[in-house]
């Protein structure tokens, strides 16, 4: 079964700096892999995805994302980060051909002014 | 861009009674749309798939009758939590497949706001 590890419940920094978001997947093959973000009250929204070619996926409002296969790792970052971009962030895992996605538990990000 | 409707937003209901939530594509159908809970600190879990004009298919352990889905048209699909307990109380998110997405495997999926559902 696919799995996904958020290991950071909590993550605070201040306005400007960079941001790393940390996800982990099981799978047995490459899966389809998704970053969302949930602003409180508010509904998902796809910031990325990654399905295959190049590794460094580039998304909205800044945010890229990288797959590493021996890490099996698909972490989230950011240069500068924003006040705007304090939010619930969520990793997504889904089978190719297949249409189920599996969260991780996400990350709440909290920026200093 | 797509855009899906969840309603109500927050409810809070006695227990033993029932509360249905709607969940609308504004503008685009959906054939397929998708209902997940989410509990404190926890992920989404995904509890069913609803197929527009069939049975919905529900994850290995929801209850059919505790929460009922129908999704009647390309447009709606509602999720009825039948004798609600406390113990529903939760946060639940639906989202939808725009058929202009492409195919199903592309996820391109659209989600709704979310409704807060406590139970007293």
């Amino acid at each position: 079964a696919q799995s996904v590890t958020q290991p950071d419940i909590h993550i605070t920094v201040s306005e400007g700096a960079s941001l790393e978001l940390r996800c982990n997947y099981s799978y047995g093959a490459t899966p389809y892999l998704f970053w969302y973000v949930q602003s409180p009250g508010q509904g998902l929204q796809l910031l990325l995805k990654y399905f295959s070619g190049d590794t460094l996926v580039q998304g909205i409002k800044g945010f890229e994302a990288e797959f590493k296969r021996s890490q099996s790792s698909f972490n989230l970052r950011k240069p500068s980060v924003h006040w705007s971009d304090a939010a619930e962030y969520f990793c997504a895992v889904g089978p190719p051909g297949g249409n189920k996605l599996t969260f991780g538990t996400g990350t709440q990000l909290k920026v200093e002014l | 861009g797509a855009v899906v409707s969840q309603h109500p937003s927050r409810v809070i209901c006695k227990s033993g009674t029932s509360v249905k939530i709607e969940c609308r594509s504004l503008d685009f159908q959906a054939t397929t749309m998708f209902w997940y809970r989410q509990f404190p600190k926890k992920s989404l879990m995904l509890m069913a798939t609803s197929n527009e004009g069939s049975k919905a298919t529900y994850e290995q352990g929801v209850e059919k009758d505790k929460f009922l889905i129908n999704h009647a048209s390309l447009t709606l699909s509602t999720l009825t939590v039948t004798s609600a307990h406390p113990e529903d109380s939760s946060f639940y998110i639906c989202s939808a497949r725009d058929l202009e997405q492409g195919a199903l495997t592309n996820y391109g999926y659209t989600f709704g706001s979310g409704t807060r559902l406590t139970v007293v």
